[in-house]
């Protein structure tokens, strides 16, 4: 079945570092692959997106590329705020998923310090 | 617009008593999910419904756990007994219809109810 691993937290970053989050996935076919952001004590909301191989999603200063040949989907952003603490999560839509149904990573925690 | 929002934000119980956890999605969605989060295991797909129809509970922990949606409007998730294991934060989220073969992807979560069982 679908799946997703993405690297384990916590992740600790001083403020203007640069962040690097690995994510791969299993699926079959081309699935669309999302990232997606909790903020302490909120729900999770959509960070960014990429419906096809070798889109890049953006939003907020982080980018990903959908890599067909890796199978991944590594988030980056290159100057983190203390805004930027929380956690991450990498999910997928595989191709025989009904409706939105999404696969998610085990998420990892973000902090950033001054 | 209003987001999806859930009721109780909090609650603590004793092991043996009933919750019910409500979920008001986004009108005009037709996806509804639950979700559970915990340290543990992370976040969990229970059940989700499609036109309010459930289309996949094998998520549900097992038959303490059940899942209504008897209008587009309106969804509860109901644990009885409970038990400490059940302590979690538990996600309502709904999405709009599909555009064609593009998937958005997109889920709206609420806040969370955060659920304490003693």
């Amino acid at each position: 079945g679908d799946s997703v691993t993405q690297m384990e937290g916590p992740v600790t970053l001083s403020e203007e570092a640069f962040l690097t989050i690995n994510c791969t996935y299993t699926a079959t076919g081309y699935p669309s692959l999302f990232w997606y952001v909790q903020y302490p004590g909120e729900g999770l909301q959509l960070l960014l997106k990429a419906t096809k191989a070798d889109d890049k999603g953006s939003n907020k200063g982080f980018e990903a590329t959908y890599r067909k040949e890796t199978t991944s989907f590594h988030l980056e952003k290159g100057s983190v705020q203390v805004s930027d603490s929380a956690v991450y999560f990498c999910a997928l839509s595989g191709i025989k998923a009904a409706g939105n149904k999404l696969t998610f990573g085990g998420g990892t925690r973000v902090l950033v310090k001054p | 617009d209003a987001g999806v929002i859930q009721s109780p934000r909090h609650e603590v119980t004793e092991m043996g008593q009933e919750v019910t956890l409500r979920c008001k999605p986004i009108s005009g969605h037709n996806s509804l999910f639950w979700y559970r989060q915990t340290m543990m295991r992370g976040l969990e797909l229970l059940i989700y419904f499609n036109n309010n129809v459930p289309i996949d509970d094998s998520g549900m922990p097992e038959d303490r756990f059940s899942a209504k949606m008897p209008n587009a409007s309106f969804s509860t998730l109901k644990i009885q007994p409970s038990e400490p294991r059940d302590s979690a934060v538990y996600f309502c989220a709904s999405s709009p219809r599909d555009r064609g073969r593009v998937r958005t992807g997109e889920l709206f979560f609420g806040e969370g109810s955060r659920l304490t069982v003693l």
